[in-house]
């Protein structure tokens, strides 16, 4: 099946830095990629819909300045944590959609393996 | 708005039974459903993937049905395995605005 990475898989930083994360589809052109939060013992929580080309769309609540969103090709999307948090502390999962039989958007959604962001 | 539901949160079984694990959704409004396996401190694996108009998928010891109308899925794990323990996430696609919505997941423990 398509495959999904992430790198890094696991960073530990501290307070106040900015992190990057990114999320690569190695086999497939993803134009739309999604960016997940998971704090533990929860499902996954959808933060942006990150369009290769456009501004990502980010969901109520969660801070656009705070998470900053590059989907610079139809294989790369990054998330950026800015001026990192003890409370930004968490499990970051993105995915990446294939195109859909139909080349619409109904395709298998594939999921990266996740970055484990630890903000001292 | 919709909302994922999965029944039971947590599940305890000896191995060899077979199992049953429940997923509602609210709108019936979707484009596929997907059930997911989580390990520990680790990404997802998508299991199945059942598009709108079908009614299962089957993988080897899976099988994942839809009932769109009822907004009801079932995913049936035969002879489970200590291998199988795992959390088990349910998905649907939405229409609007094309997000995937998950449910809180079943943990499952097959006891050896």
């Amino acid at each position: 099946g398509a495959v999904v990475s992430q790198h890094p898989s696991w960073v530990i930083c501290k307070s106040g830095t900015s992190v990057k994360i990114e999320c690569r589809s190695l086999d497939f052109q993803a134009t739309t990629m999604f960016w997940y939060r998971q704090f533990p013992k929860q499902s996954l929580m959808l933060m942006a819909t990150s369009n290769e080309g456009s501004k990502a769309t980010y969901e109520q609540g969660v801070e656009k300045d705070k998470f900053l969103i590059n989907h610079a090709s139809l294989t790369l999307s990054t998330l950026t944590v800015t001026s990192a948090h003890p409370e930004d502390s968490s499990f970051y999962i993105c995915s990446a959609r294939a195109p859909g039989t139909s080349g619409g958007a109904s395709g298998t959604q594939y999921f990266g393996p996740g970055t484990r962001l630890l903000v001292l | 708005k919709q909302e994922v539901t999965q029944i039971p949160a947590a599940l305890s079984v000896p191995e060899g039974e077979n199992l049953v694990l429940n997923c509602s959704f609210t709108d019936s409004a979707i484009y596929n459903l997907q059930w997911f396996r989580q390990d520990p401190g680790k990404g997802l694996t998508s299991l199945l993937l059942i598009q709108s108009s079908q009614r299962e998928q089957t993988s080897g010891r899976l099988n994942a049905s839809l009932d769109k109308s009822s907004g009801r899925s079932t995913l049936y794990i035969a002879a489970s395995q200590p291998g199988d323990s795992a959390t088990y996430l349910c998905a649907v696609l939405h229409t609007g605005g094309f997000k995937t919505i998950f449910g809180a997941g079943t943990r499952l423990f097959v006891k050896a």
